[in-house]
């Protein structure tokens, strides 16, 4: 099941900043590292951010991660077509000793 | 470059079995933590397993548990899933996936395998 709430929906203009948030608990986001991967049908999903705020090699620098309490967020700024996917976040649960993921965001570029 | 190849996916009755394989490369396999992890048709991603990079520790989703066993051979650089009692709601694409970085790539998952439980 999800523990991580993410909003459903995301969209934004190209060029627009678009933002997404992430809520967990104390067990995950409170007191482990946020992930984000964005995934688009058909492929592996990809890894945009890993320890709450940093990027991979390849990743461009419009994808940032933040973290505050038990909550985190994904901002895409410059939004670009090839942006549209789905956007889930992930951390590890300490009182379900497994990893959870939120529910996923889709975005879309009008 | 890190590649992970997913093979075994089926069509399989319910209450039948599956092993499912992933193949790595790319990197020291026998040096990072691996993962499986599913998404059903129509929804999110849902964490199955994890393993340790020496095999000790395992752990898995309570949807799994006691139906499911990761297991990994650091000699042959793969790693399995292997899956009993499946029901309906097991049908999925099931990804394996890397924990860490290395050479520049990070948290890296394969193209995943498909496995549909159906009479």
């Amino acid at each position: 099941q999800s523990v991580l709430t993410q909003p459903p929906s995301a969209s934004g203009t190209p060029g627009q900043r678009v933002t997404i948030s992430c809520s967990g608990s104390s067990s995950n986001i409170g007191n482990n590292f946020v992930y984000w991967y964005q995934h688009l049908p058909g492929t592996a999903p990809k890894l945009l951010i890993y320890s709450n705020n940093q990027r991979p090699s390849g990743v461009p620098d419009r994808f940032s991660g933040s973290k505050s309490g038990t909550s985190a967020s994904l901002a895409i700024s410059g939004l670009r077509s090839e942006d549209e996917a789905d956007y889930y976040c992930a951390a590890w649960d300490d009182s379900l000793s497994g990893y959870v993921f939120g529910t996923g965001t889709k975005v879309t570029v009008l | 470059e890190v590649q992970l190849v997913e093979s075994g996916g089926d069509l399989v009755q319910p209450g039948g079995s599956l092993r499912l394989s992933c193949a790595a490369s790319g990197f020291t396999f026998s040096s990072y933590e691996m993962n499986w992890v599913r998404q059903a048709p129509g929804k999110g991603l849902e964490w199955v397993s994890y393993i340790s990079s020496g095999a000790s520790i395992m752990y898995y989703a309570d949807s799994v548990k006691g139906r499911f066993t990761i297991s990994r051979d650091n000699a042959k650089n793969s790693l399995y899933l292997q899956m009993n009692s499946l029901t309906v709601e097991d049908t999925a694409v099931y990804y394996c996936a890397r924990e860490g970085c290395s050479g520049g790539s990070c948290y890296d998952w394969g193209q995943g395998t498909l496995v549909t439980v159906s009479s």
